[in-house]
């Protein structure tokens, strides 16, 4: 069954540093999301991204996110000027549809560590 | 806003247990509803997925119900097993974004 794969698993960064997470959603997909989980906490949906633009993005996505399609598999998200908060477990999830329908399918994430 | 919670918060249980795990949602304008299972340090696991115009669904010892109208749903595991020990997410999905529950932990004891 196709998936969506995320690298790195984990991620060590200085504080201040920029960081890049990756995803390679489902190949048919047209739709993906980005989520994160602060240890102990609810998975928070931080932006959704289609036809090469932001559909949506919550609060806490701000001028520090930003998130690209620079080819035609990959998905990042790049975080600038990290900070101790960011630190956090960092999912991926794509999905052929939005609105009714179907499911949207999550990677096993990236746990970033920032130091 | 649309607030989901879930209780219990834990759950622990002998093994061999049926059990319910319960999903509450504030807003009832939802698209489908998912329940997905957490291991310790993983990725989410997707188990069921209702569409918001269907009642419920099964697969293998698992059922979940839904009732859009007062906001609820039920995740049902049959004849628990060690191996269901993990975190259990109920998610409700808006247009463009799932909205994520706190979680029910399930212990199963051998």
């Amino acid at each position: 069954e196709p998936e969506v794969t995320q690298t790195p698993s984990h991620q060590v960064t200085q504080m201040g540093q920029e960081v890049i997470l990756r995803c390679v959603p489902i190949s048919n997909h047209l739709y993906f999301y980005w989520y994160r989980q602060i240890l102990g906490q609810k998975v928070e949906f931080l932006v959704s991204f289609y036809n090469n633009e932001i559909s949506e993005k919550s609060e806490i996505f701000d001028d520090q996110f930003s998130v690209e399609r620079p080819d035609g598999s990959n998905f990042t998200l790049k975080i600038r000027s990290t900070k101790l908060e960011d630190s956090a477990m960092y999912f991926c999830a794509s999905s052929e549809v939005q609105g009714p329908g179907g499911p949207q399918h999550f990677g096993d994430g990236t746990r970033l560590s920032i130091l | 806003k649309q607030e989901v919670t879930q209780i219990p918060a834990a759950l622990s249980v002998p093994e061999g247990e049926n059990l319910v795990l319960n999903c509450s949602f504030t807003d009832s304008a939802i698209y489908n509803l998912q329940w997905f299972r957490q291991d310790p340090g993983k990725g989410l696991t997707s188990l069921l997925l209702i569409q918001s115009s269907q009642r419920e669904q099964t697969s293998g010892r698992l059922n979940a119900s839904l009732d859009k109208s007062s906001g609820r749903s039920t995740l049902y595991i049959a004849a628990s097993q060690p191996g269901d020990s993990a975190t259990y997410l109920c998610a409700v999905k808006g247009f463009n974004k799932f909205y994520f529950g706190s979680g029910t932990k399930l212990n199963v004891k051998p």
